[in-house]
């Protein structure tokens, strides 16, 4: 079955610092992959999107990601965290045409 | 653009009674709509399936008489959580999609929490 692997529940890293949050993808085909966000008591928000092409995409806020089909991974990262992206992370695999599966989610902690 | 809005944004009513949530996509017309539950501290639960102009698809173990879900246009989907009960506690988010394909991106509601006395 098709599924989403977040390895890791939590991450601290301190304002200024970068940032990498692992995401495994399980999926025969050529994946259509997200990273959303959530904010506590709210929606999740797109952050950015992998289809097809450049395996490097760049999202809002200064996220990208890349995809490798090798290693079945979709990390995302950012140079330099700010202390707004405290927030919990989703990584997201469509399947059966236009259904989301979603990770269990990194809560990202910033310290200052 | 790609906004949607549900509402209510908080729901705390007593047990047996009937609950409607409304999401509806501001500016853009939404083909596909989706309701996902989240428990806390967990990931989001895909409840059904809608397409505008017909029934909804239910994920399995999802009772579709306890949970209806109506999509009567291209900007609106409700769900009705029907004789509610303490454990229907819980926080339900909504999605939109401009199309039926897993390359058109989902579009989410800011949820409703939901709790039930």
């Amino acid at each position: 079955a098709q599924s989403v692997t977040q390895p890791d529940i939590h991450i601290t890293v301190s304002e200024g610092a970068s940032l990498e949050l692992r995401c495994n993808y399980s999926y025969g085909a050529t994946p259509y992959l997200f990273w959303y966000v959530q904010s506590p008591g709210q929606g999740l928000q797109l952050l950015l999107k992998y289809f097809s092409g450049d395996t490097l995409v760049q999202g809002i806020k200064g996220f990208e990601a890349e995809f490798k089909r090798s290693q079945s991974s979709f990390n995302l990262r950012k140079p330099s965290v700010h202390w707004s992206d405290a927030a919990e992370y989703f990584c997201a695999v469509v399947v059966n045409g236009n259904k989301l599966v979603f990770g269990a989610g990194t809560i990202l902690r910033v310290k200052s | 653009g790609a906004v949607v809005s549900q509402h209510p944004s908080w729901v705390i009513c007593k047990s047996g009674t009937s609950v409607k949530i409304e999401c509806r996509s501001l500016d853009f017309q939404a083909t596909t709509m989706f309701w996902y539950r989240q428990f806390p501290k967990q990931s989001l639960m895909l409840m059904a399936t809608s397409n505008e102009g017909s029934k909804a698809t239910y994920e399995q173990g999802v009772e579709k008489d306890k949970f209806l879900i109506n999509h009567a246009s291209l900007t609106l989907s409700t769900l009705t959580v029907t004789s509610a009960h303490p454990e229907d506690s819980s926080f339900y988010i909504c999605s939109a999609s401009p199309g039926h394909t897993g390359n058109q991106p989902q579009h989410f509601g800011d949820g409703t929490r939901l709790s039930i006395l």
